[in-house]
């Protein structure tokens, strides 16, 4: 158990729809990171924040948006949902390099979304 | 920003021979080069991690080499057995703390 929580696990939806998944990050870690890893692919960096403010974006489409909240756990939205969108998008957090961390990432077991 | 390449796509070798994955990235300033392992079903997990000022890591029958001149690293697996059989990724990581992966290795170890 890495100690990251996403949910939901799972999730089916139809096109145009919006969701949202949450991720709660492990107890002090102040970062936290989405990536999408669609079949058989590799992990997409999406984006990362760091208490609150986000601090990098990546491969992240602007239907998509994100949020980490003060209590620390972080909301990404994904809307007007199209087929490709399906895949599995996984949150990880860590503590930041320079505050005594190693840097390495923990990643939560992942929310799987099949859009049809 | 960072670009990581990884290769092999796929690996199979037969159980108790020697597997070796490499990468390349592209960001001098990347300082911090992890590899993960993903099971079936799960998220990635770290199974063993160098930074830019060690040359070369070992921990048990998993060893990190890295060469900063030619910005690229691998991933050594001795004595292979079929639960080494997984997704790997390397990653690297900047100054700005943002880390990017390749695109996996499958790797398959045959009993």
């Amino acid at each position: 158990d890495s100690g990251v929580t996403q949910t939901p696990k799972h999730l089916i939806t139809a096109t145009g729809q919006r969701v949202t998944l949450r991720c709660s990050p492990r107890s002090g870690d102040l970062s936290v990171y989405w990536y999408q890893q669609s079949l058989d692919q590799g992990l997409q960096f999406l984006i990362h924040y760091y208490n609150g403010e986000e601090r990098a974006k990546g491969n992240i489409l602007e239907r998509f948006s994100a949020q980490q909240f003060p209590d620390l756990h972080s909301e990404l939205n994904l809307s007007s949902l199209e087929l490709g969108d399906s895949a599995l998008y996984f949150c990880a957090s860590s503590v930041m390099v320079g505050t005594g961390g190693t840097g390495e990432l923990f990643f939560g077991e992942g929310s799987r979304l099949t859009v049809l | 920003g960072e670009n990581v390449e990884q290769h092999p796509s796929t690996l199979s070798v037969q159980e108790g021979d020697s597997a070796v994955i490499k990468c390349t990235y592209s960001d001098s300033a990347s300082n911090y080069f992890p590899w993960y392992k993903q099971e079936l079903g799960k998220g990635p997990q770290l199974i063993i991690d160098i930074r830019s000022n060690v040359g070369e890591k070992k921990d048990q029958r998993i060893a990190v080499t890295l060469n900063k001149t030619a910005k690229h690293f691998s991933l050594h697996i001795t004595e292979t057995q079929p639960e080494d059989s997984a997704v790997y990724f390397c990653a690297a990581k900047g100054n700005n703390n943002d880390m990017r992966f390749g695109a996996g290795t499958r790797l398959t170890v045959k009993p």
